[in-house]
């Protein structure tokens, strides 16, 4: 166990729907990261937060998506309009702490999304 | 932009071998931080080893060692004596600055290890 929880583990959805998922990272840790994970593939970084400011989004976050993490504690990553396409397993990753330059992202258990 | 293959898509061994998996990287960085991650069937990402690029020194840890190679821009991770609980993808992760300045993980596609009873 990490530490870092995500809730829920799994998200079964209908197209066009919205979806929140929540993560709740390693307590006093300042910053977090969002990952998907499709099918046969490694993680793929969406966005980054230190404390409540987001700094970072990666081109895979289409206007779709916002994530949020008011007072710098959980974060939520929400999809609006799901289509099919954003079926993966979405990651929630919590760094060690210290220096960015030299931590090391401890990953949570994911929420898989299915999009029917 | 950086990029990490993985070119072994799965690999299947028979308990007590040895198994190797390759991980070859590009970055641009001078300063980077390389990484191997377990995917057991259960789905969460286990964090293993974690490599300096300033420091080639490769080590061993329990039944696991690696190999850092920064003149052909590998990283390779060895389990000695395989068991079958060691069966999971295996994804080499790469952490490096982006463009911004910033740094975040940038994931091979992973090698599945299949270790036969």
């Amino acid at each position: 166990d990490t530490g870092v929880s995500q809730d829920p583990r799994h998200k079964i959805t209908k197209r066009g729907q919205n979806v929140t998922f929540r993560c709740d990272p390693i307590s006093e840790h300042n910053r977090l990261y969002w990952y998907r994970q499709t099918l046969g593939q490694g993680p793929e970084f969406l966005t980054y937060f230190q404390n409540e400011a987001q700094l970072e989004k990666s081109r895979l976050l289409s206007d779709r998506f916002s994530a949020e993490r008011p007072k710098g504690s959980f974060s939520t990553l929400e999809i609006q309009r799901t289509e099919q396409g954003d079926s993966a397993m979405y990651l929630c990753a919590s760094p060690s702490g210290g220096a960015p330059s030299t931590d090391t992202q401890y990953f949570g258990p994911g929420t898989r999304l299915t999009v029917l | 932009a950086q990029k990490v293959t993985q070119a072994q898509t799965e690999i299947s061994v028979v308990e007590k071998e040895d198994v190797t998996l390759d991980c070859v990287y590009e970055t641009r960085d001078t300063t980077y931080y390389l990484f191997w991650y377990k995917q057991p069937p259960s789905g969460e990402l286990v964090f293993l080893i974690r490599r300096n690029s300033f420091d080639e020194q490769n080590e061993i840890s329990g039944r696991y060692s690696w190999n850092f190679q920064k003149s052909t821009s590998s990283f390779n991770f060895t389990i000695t004596a395989s068991q079958v609980v060691d069966s999971a993808v295996y994804f080499c992760a790469l952490s490096d600055l982006m463009d911004t300045g910033r740094r975040a993980l940038t994931f091979g596609s992973g090698t599945r290890l299949q270790v036969q009873p």
